[in-house]
């Protein structure tokens, strides 16, 4: 399997652009996850999806994040409008839980940057 | 609540040294405990885990974590550390009553000094 993968893997924008950021899970996995990485905060949970449906949402840091996962192997993550604090290196991950404790395997990420 | 604490932000051991990178967790129920491991401009890499059964888990590149119950820790080791070792790890929890999420410490930087 090809593991999780990301796009972009670095993305340079303006202020006030959107930004949408692509994941696809390794197949058969029913969790995806989405994490922000900073070095001021570490890292976040944003958001996380089991078969499609978002669980916990809490982690959005404002209405100008959005997550959707319309099918079982494609999720993104959308900035609109971004904003300088939004540079960060952002993760996806997923997971497969049958058989008790999954293991989380993590894309290799997206850096955003938003001048 | 459940939470995860990585006391050290940076670790530093000599090339061939024994290293331990500490963790203790906090969880309402019974915990399923990781550790993961990211190098420079890379994902988090799985390295190890615990669910149940014999507290010394061994895992990849040679790590291995000891689950103590009593002190509620998981900590990291390796006999002899490799400066190829040098990188950012973390730890993570999940609380097996609440569902899917995991808990990440805020992580420690190893650095392997040839």
């Amino acid at each position: 399997d090809a593991g999780v993968i990301q796009s972009p893997r670095h993305e340079v924008t303006e202020m006030g652009q959107e930004v949408t950021l692509r994941c696809k899970p390794i197949s058969g996995h029913d969790y995806l996850f989405w994490y922000r990485q900073t070095m001021m905060r570490g890292l976040e949970l944003l958001i996380y999806f089991n078969n499609n449906v978002p669980i916990d949402d809490s982690g959005m840091p404002e209405d100008r994040f959005s997550a959707k996962m319309p099918n079982a192997s494609f999720s993104t993550l959308k900035i609109q409008p971004s904003e300088p604090r939004d540079s960060a290196v952002y993760f996806c991950a997923s997971s497969d839980p049958t058989g008790g404790a999954e293991t989380q395997y993590f894309g290799p990420g997206t850096r955003l940057l938003v001048l | 609540a459940q939470s995860v604490a990585q006391p050290e932000d940076q670790v530093n051991v000599a090339e061939g040294n024994p290293l331990t990178v500490k963790c203790t967790y906090s969880v309402s129920g019974n915990p399923y405990l990781f550790w993961y491991v990211q190098y420079p401009n890379r994902g988090l890499q799985f390295l190890l885990k615990y669910i149940t059964g014999d507290n010394l888990v061994k895992g990849s590149y040679g790590f291995e974590a000891e689950f103590n119950k009593s002190q509620t820790s998981f900590h990291l080791k390796k006999p002899s550390a490799l400066v190829s070792d040098s990188a950012l790890y973390f730890c993570a929890v999940r609380d097996v009553g609440t569902g899917n999420q995991f808990y990440f410490g805020t992580g420690t930087s190893l650095t392997v000094i040839p």
